[in-house]
């Protein structure tokens, strides 16, 4: 069965440092999102991407972050400066359209843990 | 932001029995429910799913109800099984746009 895959599982960076975080979605979905999960907190949307542009962001998704889909199967999440506020679970999902219940399909997700 | 809420941080039950979890949410806005269950050191994986100019959908082991008037919505599991113990996310989606926004999850036991 299709899977979304997530680079790496478990990553540790200094605060100010950049991260960049990487996702395969399932190859025939067309819709991208970020979501991330602080602990002990409810998982939250960061930001959906369709036709190589951001269709929708949080108010999360400030400056610091961006988003790529640099070749035809990779998707990534690129934070500029990491704060302390950061470290979370972050999640990238896919789906095949947005219509309708939009069945989103979840990688396994990256612990950012930033020191 | 509290548009959607599960009351219930925690439920266990005897394998067999029925399982019931309840969410509750505030935006009219939502036009579809899905459900989703999480294993540790897993993404969340999509359950079920409800429109919201309905009241039942029913899959198998899983049947969501939907109260529009109260603004809940609960998830049956019947019979539960041990594979079932998970932490288990409502969300909802609003329309014409594509994010999810969940609930904080209630963690379902299932005792054998």
């Amino acid at each position: 069965e299709p899977e979304v895959t997530q680079t790496p599982s478990h990553q540790v960076t200094q605060m100010g440092q950049e991260v960049i975080l990487r996702c395969v979605p399932i190859s025939n979905h067309l819709y991208f999102y970020w979501y991330r999960q602080i602990l002990g907190q409810k998982v939250e949307f960061l930001v959906s991407f369709y036709n190589n542009e951001i269709s929708e962001k949080s108010e999360i998704f400030d400056d610091q972050f961006s988003v790529e889909r640099p070749d035809g199967s990779n998707f990534t999440l690129k934070i500029r400066s990491t704060k302390l506020e950061d470290s979370a679970m972050y999640f990238c999902a896919s789906s095949q359209a947005s219509g309708g219940a939009n069945e989103q399909f979840f990688g396994p997700g990256t612990r950012l843990t930033v020191l | 932001d509290q548009q959607v809420k599960q009351n219930s941080p925690s439920l266990s039950v005897q394998e067999g029995r029925i399982s019931i979890l309840n969410c509750d949410y505030t935006n009219s806005m939502f036009d579809y429910f899905l459900w989703y269950k999480k294993y540790p050191a897993e993404g969340p994986t999509f359950l079920i799913s409800i429109s919201s100019i309905k009241d039942k959908n029913e899959d198998g082991r899983f049947t969501v109800f939907l109260n529009k008037s109260a603004k809940h919505l609960s998830l049956h599991i019947v019979p539960s099984q041990p594979g079932d113990s998970a932490v288990y996310f409502c969300a909802g989606k609003g329309f014409g746009n594509e994010k999810l926004t969940f609930g904080t999850g209630t963690r379902l036991t299932i005792i054998p």
